[in-house]
């Protein structure tokens, strides 16, 4: 079975800085998609950027980038310029890339606070 | 409609009452799922539903819940004999078939069992 590890409970940052927010994850399967989902406090999960397993290049979506290292089951999220409106719970989730696998598995979560 | 509805937004319950919780998915969404967020947890899957096909129920914690989907669209969460391990966040999500693009997640209903 998959399983996703956010190592990060809690983490800070300033606003206007950077923050990186890890995730490993365990597959024994080569085509897969890996997700970061924002939680606010409005409890609505907000899909913030996809990777696809079989690309090399890291997803960027704006100020969101990953770090995707496949062979490490690494999947990094870094936020910049970090605005007051990041502040959420971030979570890490993966999808397998068979036909049948539809069930995202997610990881515990980050809490970020960006302080002012 | 636009968005992922879910009722009721808060539901606080006695131990032992049973609850019904809905999701309204995207329209023309055939995927419909629903998780479990309990305090300090990630979203565990609970049940799956694509068009026709008989739901995946794998994730279901005990014979205690049970979910329908009626007409492939609207969907309850039955919770019988309500336990105070029961409250969590319960999130409904819909997507296309065989959608590898996320799901569209509501915004839960969060179940208080006293």
């Amino acid at each position: 079975a998959q399983t996703v590890t956010q190592s990060q409970p809690e983490m800070s940052v300033q606003e206007a800085e950077t923050v990186t927010l890890s995730c490993t994850y365990d597959t024994s399967e080569s085509d897969y998609y890996l997700f970061w989902y924002k939680q606010p406090p409005s409890r609505q999960m907000i899909l913030v950027i996809r990777q696809e397993a079989y690309k090399q290049q890291n997803a960027t979506e704006n100020r969101f980038s990953v770090n995707f290292q496949k062979a490490a089951k690494s999947f990094s999220l870094k936020i910049s310029d970090s605005q007051l409106g990041d502040a959420a719970m971030y979570f890490c989730a993966y999808q397998g890339g068979g036909g049948s696998n539809y069930k995202l598995t997610f990881g515990k979560g980050t809490l970020l606070t960006v302080n002012p | 409609g636009a968005g992922v509805s879910q009722s009721p937004s808060n539901k606080v319950t006695e131990k032992g009452k049973d609850v019904e919780l809905r999701c309204d998915p995207i329209s023309g969404h055939t995927a419909l799922y629903w998780y479990r967020q309990s305090l300090g947890q990630g979203l565990e899957f609970l049940i799956y539903f694509q068009g026709n096909s008989a739901p995946d129920k794998s994730g279901l914690p005990s014979d205690r819940f049970s979910a329908e989907r009626t007409g492939g669209s609207v969907s309850t969460l039955t919770i019988q004999r309500t336990q105070q391990e029961d409250s969590a966040v319960y999130l409904c999500a819909s997507s296309l078939e065989m959608d590898n693009y996320g799901y569209t997640f509501g915004s839960g209903t969060r179940l208080t069992v006293v």
